[in-house]
């Protein structure tokens, strides 16, 4: 089955760029979406298909990708930035989520 | 606005089976979009579990496919879960979404614990 890697935590400080990274073979192949989690909420969707950002997310959020790896940048965080970040990609028969990222804002 | 609602029990014996619905508002299940299921165990990370389509077509998440059905009732406006044979480590907040590539609506997550 596919996985995809993530670093367990980034920290920056307001004002800054954030980069959350997410590895893996099966985005050689698939898309990449990128959801935000804020504790006791639903994720929501920030970013689908490498780079689209989804209607009424900020632009400082943005998605690229590059062979197997996808990124998430947050261009001038702000602290209310601070929360989960999960990856997802795969096969529609095979989905996979990354392990997420805890984003502090310091 | 597209709105999606789990319902179900919080509590569940061990071995017994888990059973959820999710009522969807706002967008006809019958169009064109898949519509999902994703848990989150206590302090942990997000597991798709798995998909279907209005018609019925499903795709299970491959290490919970013995143990889970998904089924559709359209004239509800409803898609429902079943997993069987529970344990503790199908202790976890179960969300149902709206699917096409991407999850872009979600519900708000209903906490189902199993423990005798």
């Amino acid at each position: 089955s596919y996985e995809l890697a993530q670093l367990p935590s980034v920290s920056v400080s307001p004002g800054q760029t954030a980069r959350i990274t997410c590895s893996g073979d099966v985005l050689g192949e698939n898309y990449a979406d990128w959801y935000q989690q804020k504790p006791g909420q639903a994720p929501e969707l920030v970013i689908y298909e490498d780079s689209e950002r989804n209607p009424g997310i900020p632009e400082r959020f943005s998605g690229s990708t590059s062979g197997n790896t996808a990124t998430l940048t947050i261009t001038g965080v702000l602290t209310e930035d601070e929360a989960d970040y999960y990856c997802l990609s795969g096969d529609e028969d095979n989905r996979v989520f990354g392990g997420g990222t805890k984003l502090t804002v310091l | 606005q597209v709105q999606l609602q789990e319902s179900g029990p919080g509590l569940v014996t061990p071995s017994e089976p888990l059973s959820l619905i999710c009522t969807v508002s706002g967008y006809s299940i019958s169009m064109d979009y898949y519509w999902g299921w994703i848990r989150q165990p206590p302090g942990k990370g997000l597991e798709w579990i798995g998909s279907i389509f209005h018609n019925g077509n499903t795709y299970y998440n491959p290490s919970l496919r013995s143990r889970v059905i998904i089924s559709v009732d359209t004239s509800k406006n409803q898609f429902s879960l079943k997993v069987s044979s529970v344990t503790a480590a199908d202790t976890a907040v179960y969300y149902c979404a709206r699917e096409k590539t991407h999850f872009d609506y979600w519900g708000q997550g209903t906490l189902v614990t199993v423990s005798s």
